[in-house]
């Protein structure tokens, strides 16, 4: 059973469309991310949602929105799609509290690219 | 501003040596530290994690931590071309729910 799983798996589209990429887990984990990474292979983390309330949410460019419906996923908004938004995004959870992090576990990865 | 600094390689080893793999980290207050490995188009998994200084062995990965200096290590004896990959360091502080990631070492083993 996938642990973390993410739709679609690559995703190619013209500027200025939007998408979205789904992104679920069966790990009873409460606290899920988004990561960016670029093709130097920079892990940049986008988001975190902790209990359904977004706990930290880095200086990246409001065309991008996370959406949590429950604890179980967390689904990644972009709208007006840029050249620069090509890149590989993970979705990835852990069991976090206030005091710490555990291990993240990764979903597979959605490579999007942007025409 | 918290920063994980690593070595990005890549570093080639032949195949049975001892790959060491460095770490470097800014926030004093740092309590947990992860290694994951990510194979080309795959995503990361963990491969050891450590939160006390000293020695942590697993197989044949051992992590070391000295917090004193603000360093973590990954050492892999005898070295497969299967652990050819790109390793991320990183590095939690208590009170926070996002690691930082390094920007990853690329390790090539060679038959």
């Amino acid at each position: 059973d996938t642990a973390v799983s993410q739709t679609p798996k690559y995703l190619v589209t013209q500027m200025g469309n939007d998408k979205s990429i789904k992104c679920e887990q069966n790990l009873g984990h409460d606290t899920m991310y988004w990561y960016k990474q670029d093709s130097k292979k920079f892990l940049k983390i986008m988001f975190s949602y902790n209990n359904k309330e977004l706990i930290i949410n880095e200086t990246v460019p409001n065309r991008f929105s996370p959406k949590s419906p429950d604890k179980a996923h967390l689904n990644l908004h972009i709208n007006s799609l840029e050249l620069g938004d090509s890149a590989v995004y993970f979705c990835a959870s852990s069991q976090a509290n206030a005091l710490s992090t555990d291990t993240q576990y990764f979903g597979p990865g959605t490579r999007l690219t942007v025409l | 501003q918290k920063e994980v600094e690593q070595n990005s390689g890549p570093l080639s080893v032949p195949e049975g040596a001892i790959a060491s793999l460095n770490c470097t980290y800014s926030d004093r207050v740092s309590q947990s530290f992860f290694w994951y490995r990510q194979y080309s188009g795959k995503s990361p998994e963990l491969i050891m994690s450590i939160y006390s200084n000293g020695d942590k062995e697993d197989g044949r990965f051992t992590a070391q931590l000295n917090k004193a200096s603000q360093y973590v290590s990954l050492l892999i004896r005898d070295s497969q071309p299967s652990d050819s990959a790109t390793y991320l360091c990183a590095v939690n502080s208590g009170g926070s729910y996002i690691p930082t990631f390094g920007r990853g070492t690329s390790l090539i083993v060679h038959p």
